[in-house]
């Protein structure tokens, strides 16, 4: 079967950085994206891989190694406006299936 | 308005009774979708149309009826459906992945649906 694979929860502390971890089992693969979704809001989009690499914007970088199947998304300088749930997705070739990931709740403490 | 919108934000009904949601996008996008999101379970796809054509069924029961009027408008039809039907509906849109629009959806806040 196709899966991902993500914790279901993470605890940091505020100006840390804290790396959350993604490796998936999927028939197919385009790219690797990342989503934020705080409590009751909407997912929203954070970054996209498709090539091997790290990808940075601003206090969030994204990593993708395709030969090990494994991406991950780190934040540094945490701040509590960052406690929320960080769901990855691949895309596969072709077609509008995302396969996701079931979420990874990032709680920080002051 | 911007972004994408879904109407009613929170809705209970009964098993016998019908209802619909409504999501709108004022992003310009081509391909639209519904998504069943319920606690710590990946996102299930339900539904994708790309120019007011369905292109994805994801195997949902008849119970759940899309309608896609024009390329800014997608309603969920809801009609005789179960408790375990309760859930976050998430609306999204995006360039049609097959035009080359790949990479990021645009999410709405979501209708969360309590059945009786």
């Amino acid at each position: 079967g196709q899966s991902l694979e993500q914790p279901s929860e993470v605890t940091a502390v505020e100006g840390a950085i804290v790396q959350i971890n993604c490796t998936y089992q999927t028939s197919g693969f385009y790219g690797l994206s990342w989503y934020q979704q705080h409590d009751g809001g909407a997912p929203t989009f954070l970054s996209y891989n498709a090539l091997d690499g790290l990808e940075e914007t601003g206090r969030f970088s994204s990593f993708l190694s395709r030969s090990d199947s494994y991406g991950y998304l780190l934040l540094q300088e945490l701040q509590m406006k960052d406690s929320a749930s960080y769901f990855c997705a691949v895309e596969q070739d072709s077609n509008y299936q995302l396969i996701w990931g079931a979420g990874t709740k990032l709680i920080i403490k002051p | 308005e911007t972004g994408v919108t879904q109407t009613p934000r929170h809705l209970v009904m009964g098993m016998t009774n019908k209802k619909s949601l409504k999501c709108e996008q004022h992003l310009g996008h081509n391909a639209m979708y519904w998504y069943k999101q319920s606690a710590k379970k990946p996102l299930e796809l339900m539904f994708v149309y790309s120019l007011e054509e369905r292109v994805e069924n994801n195997s949902v029961p008849s119970r759940f009826s899309p309608e896609c009027p024009n390329s800014s408008h997608l309603f969920l039809h809801l009609h005789t459906l179960q408790p375990e039907d309760s859930a976050l509906y998430l609306c999204a849109s995006s360039q049609d992945p097959l035009a080359g629009g790949r990479g990021e959806l645009f999410f709405g806040e979501g209708s969360r649906l309590t059945v009786l």
